[in-house]
């Protein structure tokens, strides 16, 4: 079964204090890996999509890597305007998207 | 930049009311879809469209309809609003498989808070 898992579902960390959250997949024939950012009662902010194992992307403090089986969102000194929810999804040759529940970040100043 | 807007942030409705939630994109996206997302389950796929006329069930269709007249325009409607229905509604477009430019990934609308009492 096609499936999106993220870990872990809450992080809080302090202000400068890196950290990474995981995306696991099991997608059959993955045509692309997304990250996103959420913020309470808004919809989501498309941040980064991957394409294929080893492919990384970065914007500001955040980097997403990816391999055959997850992929990773590293957050290096995150600062309290980095809190929000960080959603992954996974689409397929059928075009299906996948989406994992989230990890909701909290970043303390 | 893309844009897709959601014709209400809040609603509240009555149980039985019938629910019209508008959504509209301007990038000339041939894919649209409508999500519904609830704490601990994450976004799920109520209906989508690739075309104009053309609709197709997602994961959780039931108690819903759409429709889609214009390219650049797709509507959910809750045809009798049930209190299992209250919901954040998300609706995002994409362009077609196949297009180079922007790929597939989803842009999304802000979303419509919907409570039914």
């Amino acid at each position: 079964e096609d499936q999106v898992t993220q870990s872990p579902e809450a992080l809080r960390l302090q202000e400068g204090e890196s950290s990474s959250l995981n995306c696991s997949y099991t997608v059959s024939g993955l045509r692309g890996l997304f990250w996103y950012r959420q913020d309470p009662g808004k919809g989501p902010e498309f941040l980064f999509t991957l394409y294929s194992a080893g492919e990384e992307k970065e914007k500001e403090r955040l980097k997403a890597t990816l391999t055959k089986k997850e992929s990773f969102l590293h957050i290096t000194a995150p600062k309290p305007e980095d809190s929000a929810t960080y959603l992954c999804a996974a689409s397929n040759t059928g075009n299906q998207f996948y989406f994992g529940t989230g990890t909701s970040l909290t970043v303390i100043p | 930049d893309v844009k897709v807007t959601q014709s209400s942030r809040y609603l509240v409705k009555r149980t039985g009311e019938k629910v019209f939630l508008e959504c509209v994109q301007d990038m000339d996206h041939e894919n649209m879809f409508w999500y519904r997302q609830d704490p601990g389950l994450g976004l799920r796929l109520i209906y989508f469209s690739y075309d104009v006329k053309m609709k197709e069930k997602g994961d959780i269709p039931e108690g819903y309809s759409v429709s889609r007249e214009k390219k650049e325009r797709f509507s959910l409607i809750l045809e009798s609003a049930s209190t299992n229905q209250t919901s954040m509604y998300l609706c995002a477009s994409s362009f077609h498989r196949g297009r180079i430019e922007g790929g597939e990934k989803l842009f999304f609308g802000s979303g419509t808070q919907l409570s039914v009492l």
